[in-house]
């Protein structure tokens, strides 16, 4: 069974700080890696993904990510963080089940950035 | 394109009653998933259904049923409900040729309140 464990669950910034938010994953097979952002009052929406290919991808409003293997890692940056990035962070990882990937997600990490 | 449509957008039960909700997918979208997304253990996966079938189901007890009609909108079913299924249930819908999850569309939700 996959299972993403995510390290912060509470994190406050002020603006222009920079963000690292901690994904690790378990999975016996090949995973194909997400992170999910949920602004206040929206839907989830996809930020970011890693099927294959380069470790480090880069996602929507200056969002990045850097595939691990080694360390099962899956982390989250931005350089420099806003008030408009205020939102809940989700990790997922999905694997082959039932023929269809199945996403399971990590408990989110809750971010607040202070103007 | 419409977006996911759920239905109620808020719910207030007591224990014992039972409580059915809907997801309408986008327009051309098969694939329909549920997930649970509690404060305390995020988003958990409850089930998805492809052309009618369900396809993958979680860990969650018989209580949980769904359905998926042949028009692709889903509805899923919580019987004798306990104080523990308060939660915000989502529903998200893909189009067919993307297993691997990257297009995943999520509802608003519905919010569900058991007294």
């Amino acid at each position: 069974a996959q299972s993403v464990s995510q390290h912060n669950h509470h994190v406050i910034l002020s603006e222009a700080a920079s963000l690292e938010l901690g994904c690790n994953y378990s999975y016996g097979g090949t995973v194909n890696l997400f992170w999910y952002v949920q602004y206040p009052g929206q839907h989830l929406q996809l930020l970011l993904k890693y099927f294959s290919g380069d470790p480090l991808v880069k996602g929507i409003k200056g969002f990045e990510a850097e595939f691990i293997k080694s360390k099962f890692s899956f982390n989250l940056r931005k350089p420099s963080v806003q008030w408009s990035d205020t939102a809940e962070y989700f990790c997922a990882v999905s694997g082959l089940s039932g023929g269809s990937y199945i996403p399971t997600f990590g408990r989110g990490t809750s971010l607040i950035v202070h103007p | 394109k419409a977006g996911v449509t759920q239905t109620p957008r808020y719910l207030i039960k007591t224990r014992g009653q039972q409580v059915t909700l809907s997801c309408s997918p986008i327009s051309g979208h098969r694939s329909v998933s549920w997930y649970q997304q509690t404060p305390g253990q995020g988003l958990q996966f409850l089930f998805e259904y492809f052309s009618e079938t369900q396809r993958n189901k979680g860990n969650f007890p018989g209580r949980f049923s769904g359905r998926q009609f042949s028009n692709s909108r889903s509805e899923m079913n919580v019987s004798t409900l306990e104080l523990g299924d308060s939660a915000l249930y989502l529903c998200a819908s893909r189009p067919t040729g993307t297993e691997g999850g990257e297009k995943l569309f999520f509802g608003s939700g519905t919010q569900l309140s058991v007294l």
